[in-house]
């Protein structure tokens, strides 16, 4: 069975302080990762996929990689609006739907 | 373009009346999904469609739900009765292209819609 732990549950940051948000995954063969944002009352947006172990993807602030057992999010000098909760999925090799985790719950304080 | 667009945005219903979710997918996207995001379990697939028709229903609980798409532009989930342990938030997603089918839009990322709360008490 297809598993994604994300950790930690909550990470608070103070304005500027980067740090990494964490994503492990066991599955039969990874055919993707997915990275997206959730605001409050809202759906999750998509933010990146990877592929294979050390790709990496960009976004302003946020730089995804992967290896071959976890993905990292990392942050870099975040903003009070990148607050948000982040969640990791995987997609499994002769599958077709996506196996989320919990997220992880950012909070960027000014 | 608008986005997925999901109905009602929030529903508060007794326990044993039927509710009807309905959703909106991106014109000219084949594949539609429901999720149920709850605080304990995350989001979990419920069902989804390739071109109106339901590949994979295994994460549906139990009889007491069901989901159709009559069409390319509409999809409705039904809970017929209503549980209290069915209270969550209920999203409809939809991509341009069947995952995991091997081309060049081949892990096309999931749109998804805005959600409805449902509460039933």
């Amino acid at each position: 069975e297809d598993q994604v732990t994300q950790s930690p549950e909550a990470l608070r940051l103070q304005e500027g302080e980067s740090s990494s948000l964490n994503c492990s995954y066991t599955v039969s063969g990874l055919r993707g990762l997915f990275w997206y944002r959730q605001d409050p009352g809202k759906g999750p947006e998509f933010l990146f996929t990877l592929y294979s172990a050390g790709e990496e993807k960009e976004k302003e602030r946020l730089k995804a990689t992967l290896t071959k057992k976890e993905s990292f999010l990392h942050i870099t000098a975040p903003k009070p609006e990148d607050s948000a909760t982040y969640l990791c999925a995987v997609q499994a090799a002769g599958y077709s739907t996506l196996t989320f985790g919990k997220g992880t719950m950012l909070l960027v304080s000014p | 373009d608008a986005g997925v667009i999901q109905s009602p945005r929030h529903e508060v219903t007794e326990m044993g009346q039927e509710v009807t979710l309905r959703c909106k997918p991106i014109s000219g996207h084949n594949s539609l999904f429901w999720y149920r995001q709850t605080m304990m379990r995350g989001l979990e697939l419920l069902i989804y469609f390739n071109n109106n028709v339901p590949i994979d229903d295994s994460g549906m609980p139990e009889d007491r739900f069901s989901a159709k798409m009559p069409n390319a532009s509409f999809s409705t989930l039904k809970i017929q009765p209503s549980e209290p342990r069915d209270s969550a938030v209920y999203f409809c997603a939809s991509s341009p292209t069947r995952q995991g089918f091997i081309g060049n839009s081949y892990n096309s990322p999931l749109h998804f819609g805005n959600g409805t709360r449902l509460t039933v008490t």
